[in-house]
C-alpha cells in the first residue's frame, strides 16, 4: 500500500512571493491534516480537511491556507512568504470516519516539503 | 490550552544500558502518541496509547501511560546505535479534533 507523497520535496521562493504544496493521502483516508516543522516552535498544526471541508483549524495566520479535492489529495497555499516561513511542512492522512471517532485510528506522516524563503 | 512536555530534551545513552523518555500533558486526552524521526526524515508511527495503563512492547521500545498522572514514558531496553533519532510524543482529544499536539522532542543519541 502507498503512503502518503508530498510534492514538491524541496522548494526555495524569496520573501513575497507564494507557494502551493501538494499532499496524496494514502488510498482510502479521507482525512488530511498539515503540519509545520521549524527549530524555534518545533511541530504545529496548520490544518485539517475532510471531505473537501476544513474541518479544524490551528493558530496559523490568514495567509497559510488549503483546500481538499474529492479524490482526497490536499494543496496548502502560503501567500506572501516571510523568512519566518522557513520549515518542514508534513501532511498526514488517516481514515477520519465522519462522526464517531475511530479508537485505533492513527496519522501517518509523508515525507514533507522542505521550504526555504530567502 | 492543551500543552505537552517532553524531558529530557537530549539524551545520550550508552549502548546496552536502558533510558526513560518522559512526556506529561496539561487537560485530558483521548490519544497518547509516540513517533520517531530520522534527520531529514518525516514522522515513523511507534506506538498509539488509548486507556489508563495501556503499555505497547515492540523490540527495545516500550511505552505506557498513566491518564491519571497525565503522563505518557518511552522506554529504552538495551540501547543499540539504530535507535539514535529524535522521538516526540502527542497527544489529542474530542475538544481538539483530529489535531495533534506534539511535545518539543528528545533528541536521542547512542555511543557505542
Amino acid at each position: 500500500k502507498a503512503g502518503v507523497t508530498q510534492t514538491p520535496r524541496y522548494l526555495i521562493k524569496t520573501r513575497g512571493q507564494q507557494v502551493t504544496l501538494s499532499c496524496s493521502p494514502i488510498s482510502g483516508h479521507r482525512s488530511v491534516s498539515w503540519y509545520q516543522q521549524t527549530p524555534g516552535q518545533g511541530l504545529q498544526f496548520l490544518f485539517e480537511y475532510f471531505s473537501e471541508t476544513q474541518r479544524n483549524k490551528g493558530n496559523f495566520p490568514g495567509r497559510f491556507s488549503g483546500r481538499q479535492f474529492s479524490n482526497s489529495r490536499s494543496e496548502m497555499n502560503v501567500s506572501t512568504l516571510e523568512l519566518g516561513d522557513s520549515a518542514l511542512y508534513l501532511c498526514a492522512s488517516s481514515r477520519g470516519t465522519s462522526g464517531r471517532r475511530v479508537a485505533w485510528e492513527t496519522q501517518y506522516f509523508g515525507p514533507g516539503t522542505r521550504l526555504l524563503v530567502l | 490550552e492543551l500543552k505537552v512536555e517532553q524531558n529530557p530534551l537530549f539524551l545520550s545513552m550508552q549502548e546496552g544500558k536502558n533510558y526513560t523518555i518522559y512526556c506529561n500533558y496539561s487537560t485530558t486526552s483521548d490519544r497518547l502518541y509516540w513517533y520517531r524521526q530520522d534527520p531529514g526524515k518525516s514522522l515513523e508511527s511507534l506506538f498509539v496509547l488509548l486507556s489508563n495503563g495501556a503499555v505497547k512492547q515492540e523490540g527495545r521500545l516500550m511505552a505506557s501511560l498513566d491518564t491519571k498522572a497525565r503522563l505518557s514514558t518511552l522506554h529504552i531496553t538495551a540501547a543499540v546505535h539504530d535507535l539514535s533519532a529524535t522521538y516526540f510524543c502527542a497527544v489529542d482529544n474530542k475538544a481538539a479534533g483530529n489535531k495533534l499536539t506534539f511535545g518539543g522532542g528528545t533528541r536521542v543519541l547512542v555511543k557505542p
